[in-house]
């Protein structure tokens, strides 16, 4: 199972949007409404921002959502704040037997 | 607090063993599906294994297939990885990683433990 084929980085200026694309195949993304995305800072454990394509856990900020289609799930961005720069990495679940495969990752920067 | 403390990890050689712990507080260990996902340095997040939580069904990447077992002590509160055949790949910060959210969501990670296999 190959990792999911994320951009490896993006960048955007405070109160900007970004959008980070997660390509999979119908083995996985495109197979499952199984989807979540994790932010991580440097030296810390990553922390989970989206689950099931679109659900936000309590206490993650509404400036972040999640979408789908096709093969191919996204995470945005709305408001962009310092704090939002940190590796993004999208994980999806791929089966009874693979279970779960992960993005190769996307480090945002805040201009 | 929830909380996930893994221990265990250190330096082995190439071809050792070592099993790693992690203790669960806060919440009903026994009611929630497991996993541990690596990251080694500088790069990537793997998903490894995964357990029920019942301590049925585990499942494991391919890259640790034959060589990883997982487990579970629901009575402890504590999830167990007993890796063999160490090699060189399997340098990485492993994380606890528990399922409460949704089955196919990892809400609450550990600190991370690190496994360095070197000669």
């Amino acid at each position: 199972q190959s990792a999911l084929t994320q951009p490896r980085s993006v960048s955007g200026s405070p109160g900007q949007s970004v959008t980070i694309s997660c390509t999979g195949t119908s083995s996985d993304v495109g197979g499952y409404n199984f989807v979540s995305w994790y932010q991580q800072h440097p030296g810390k454990a990553p922390k989970l921002m989206i689950y099931d394509v679109t659900k936000r856990p309590s206490g993650v900020p509404d400036r972040f959502s999640g979408s789908k289609s096709g093969n191919t799930a996204s995470l945005t961005i709305s408001g962009l704040q310092a704090e939002d720069e940190a590796d993004y990495y999208c994980c999806s679940y791929a089966g009874s037997y693979t279970l779960y495969v992960f993005g190769i990752g996307t480090k945002v920067t805040v201009l | 607090e929830v909380q996930l403390v893994e221990s265990g990890g250190g330096l082995v050689q190439p071809g050792g063993s070592l099993r790693l712990s992690c203790a669960a507080s806060g919440f009903t260990f026994s009611s929630f599906e497991m996993n541990w996902v690596r990251q080694a340095p500088g790069k990537g997040l793997e998903w490894v294994s995964y357990i029920g939580s019942s301590g049925a069904g585990a499942r494991y990447a391919d890259s640790v297939k034959g060589r990883f077992t997982i487990s579970r002590d629901n009575a402890k509160n504590s999830l167990y990885l007993e890796m063999n055949s160490l090699g060189v790949e399997d340098t990485a910060v492993y994380y606890c990683v528990c399922s409460r959210a949704s089955r196919d969501a990892f809400d609450i990670w550990g600190q991370g433990t690190m496994v360095t296999v070197s000669s």
